[in-house]
This record gives C-alpha cells, structure tokens and sequence, in this order.
C-alpha cells in the first residue's frame, strides 16, 4: 500500500499568522495528489485537485504547490483565520491510478 | 446542491449486532466508497464500487461487506459488530474513473461505537 505522510500532526497559530504544512508521497508512478479541508461535524471538502509537476494552485488565502520529482505538496494559508480551523488531509492515487490513499491529516487551530 | 447523505450521524451497537450504514448521493456518479478513520491514522479504504452491482475489496474489508443494488445507494454491513469496528465511517462517491480521478465528495460520516 502506498504510504502518504503529512506533517505537522497538528499546529496552533494566531489569527493573522501565515502557516504551511506538508504532504509526502512516494514520487513513482504519481497520478493526482487532492487537498481536502475538513471542519468538525462537517463533510471533508476539496480545496485543490494536483496532477502537474510544478502545479500551484490557490483558493483566496489558500495555495498550494506539487512537487512529483521529489513527491511532495506544501499548503500555505496566509493570514489564517478562526474559520480556517479543521484538519487538512491530502490523498495521492495509488499505484495502480485507481483509488486514493490519504495521509493522517494535520489538524490546524487557529486562535483568536 | 450536490449531496452525499449518511443515514446516522450516531450509533451505539452491541457486539455481535448486525449493523447497516447507508450512504445515498444524488449526483449520479458511478464510483462509491466507504472509509473508516481512527485517531492518527489516515481515512482508510474498506470497499468501493465503480457501478451498479460491482463492488470491491479495499485495503481493510475483514469484517465487512457492501450492497449497491441501485446507483445512487451504497450500504456498509457489519455482519457482527466487534469493539475494533468502532470509529468514524465516511462514505464518498466520485465521477471519474481511472487515472486523474475526480475529487471525492462525502458524506458528513457516521460514527459508531461497539459496545
């Protein structure tokens, strides 16, 4: 099974601060790598859905990068907001470009 | 507004009940899936289907099984429910198959405990 690594584990920061985190995932046979954001008691939502080496893509104050060579994506959140508390997971399809494995997530809290 | 519906948010069950957990979207995709997630650990796959009548094993399907008599419905069963069966179930259906698949949409999970 192909292994996904995300760090943190999690993170608090202060309102206003710029935080990023990371997602590792084997480099060979890549597809597609997805950011989901998912807050309590609701349903995981996609932020960005990755393919291309060098991808960068953005939603408001949130962006993220795709690095397929080496097999990472860094999620970057510039001044973060009370609302942007939840935990963020990434998924990278599997070897067989068929179904996705998830990372264990970083769960952000960010204080006001 | 497209949905991915769960049946129960919240279940409490005995060991060895028989336990159904149904997922119904109305977006006319083709893939379904069901995960569970547990404290530190990623959302792992248990079963999943591409259509109607097919199903099939993912990384953790001991103790389970699926239906998916119609496209729209995916049921999750638990033919006798254990303490390590406790956990959050996500359900998640997709348009795409194959490569590039298409983002996931979920349901917003039901959790359960074994007692």
């Amino acid at each position: 099974i192909l292994n996904v690594e995300q760090s943190p584990q999690s993170l608090h920061v202060q309102e206003g601060d710029s935080t990023n985190f990371t997602c590792s995932f084997p480099s060979s046979n890549f597809y597609a790598l997805h950011w989901y954001r998912w807050e309590t008691a609701k349903s995981p939502e996609a932020l960005f859905v990755m393919t291309l080496n060098g991808d960068e893509k953005k939603k408001g104050r949130i962006s993220a990068t795709l690095n397929t060579k080496e097999g990472y994506s860094y999620l970057y959140i510039k001044g973060s907001q009370p609302e942007d508390s939840a935990t963020y997971l990434c998924a990278s399809l599997d070897n067989y470009g068929q179904n996705f494995v998830f990372g264990p997530g970083t769960r952000l809290s960010v204080l006001p | 507004d497209v949905k991915v519906t769960q049946s129960s948010r919240y279940l409490v069950k005995r060991t060895g009940e028989k336990v159904f957990l149904e997922c119904v979207q109305d977006m006319d995709h083709e893939n379904m899936f069901w995960y569970r997630q547990d404290p530190g650990l990623g959302l792992r796959l248990i079963y999943f289907s591409y259509d109607v009548k097919m199903k099939e094993k993912g990384d953790i399907p001991e103790g389970y099984s699926v239906s998916r008599e119609k496209k729209e419905r995916f049921s999750l069963i638990l033919e006798s429910a254990s303490t390590n069966q406790t956990s959050m179930y996500l359900c998640a259906s997709s348009l795409v198959q194959g490569p590039n698949t298409g983002e996931l949409f979920f349901g917003e999970g039901s959790r359960l405990t074994v007692l």
